[in-house]
């Protein structure tokens, strides 16, 4: 069965630092992979997303993500967060069919 | 302006009531999702329909129910059957047809028990 964990449920880091959001999958196949973010009260939008090609892949806001066969990994990082940043992020994996798996996501706190 | 609009908002529920949260997109996508989400819990799939005039249970279906007469639309029932209602709830869709299609969210409604 498909998993996707993300590790860290609350991440905590000031204005300006860098900032990594991890998340591993479980699947012994080829996946889509994806990065939504969620701000309070709101529905989620696609951050970026991974689906074959170059295994890094970028947002227009500055975050990138790696994938990571050998380690099953989608790590999502920023080299400086904004305080506008502050919100949950999820990760999610998709195989064939119409289920995405979503992780339980990592809210992201930017403090000034 | 194509989107995904729910309503209302914020919804509330008695003891022994059904309530139906409404779920309508432009977007000319085939399939549709309910999520719902819980704190500490991500999204848990409640109900999908890849195509009008049918839909599938997901992982938590117990207590719901659905209908997909329109392309656009796919309201969702809480029945007095799900004990434990008070959550965000989250439609989606999807172009449909592919496998990396991205999935396009409403700004969803809060359930609350009184």
């Amino acid at each position: 069965a498909q998993s996707v964990t993300q590790l860290d449920s609350q991440v905590p880091v000031f204005e300006e630092a860098p900032v990594e959001l991890r998340c591993n999958y479980s699947s012994s196949v080829s996946v889509y992979l994806f990065w939504y973010v969620q701000y309070p009260n709101q529905g989620l939008q696609l951050l970026l997303k991974y689906l074959s090609g170059s295994t890094l892949v970028e947002s227009i806001n500055g975050f990138e993500a790696e994938f990571n066969k050998s380690q099953t990994s989608f790590h999502l990082r920023k080299p400086s967060v904004h305080i506008s940043d502050t919100a949950e992020y999820f990760c999610a994996v998709k195989r064939n069919g119409f289920k995405t798996i979503f992780g339980a996501g990592t809210r992201l706190f930017v403090k000034a | 302006d194509g989107g995904i609009t729910q309503s209302p908002k914020y919804l509330f529920r008695k003891e022994g009531q059904n309530v139906t949260l409404s779920c309508e997109q432009n977007l000319n996508h085939d399939a549709m999702y309910w999520y719902r989400q819980d704190p500490g819990q991500g999204l848990r799939l409640i109900y999908y329909s890849q195509i009008v005039n049918d839909f599938q249970k997901g992982d938590i279906a117990e207590g719901y129910s659905v209908s997909r007469e329109k392309k656009e639309s796919f309201p969702l029932t809480v029945t007095s059957a799900q004990k434990n209602p008070t959550a965000f709830y989250l439609c989606a869709s999807s172009a449909g047809g592919t496998l990396e299609e991205t999935q396009y969210f409403g700004p969803g409604t809060r359930l609350l028990v009184l």
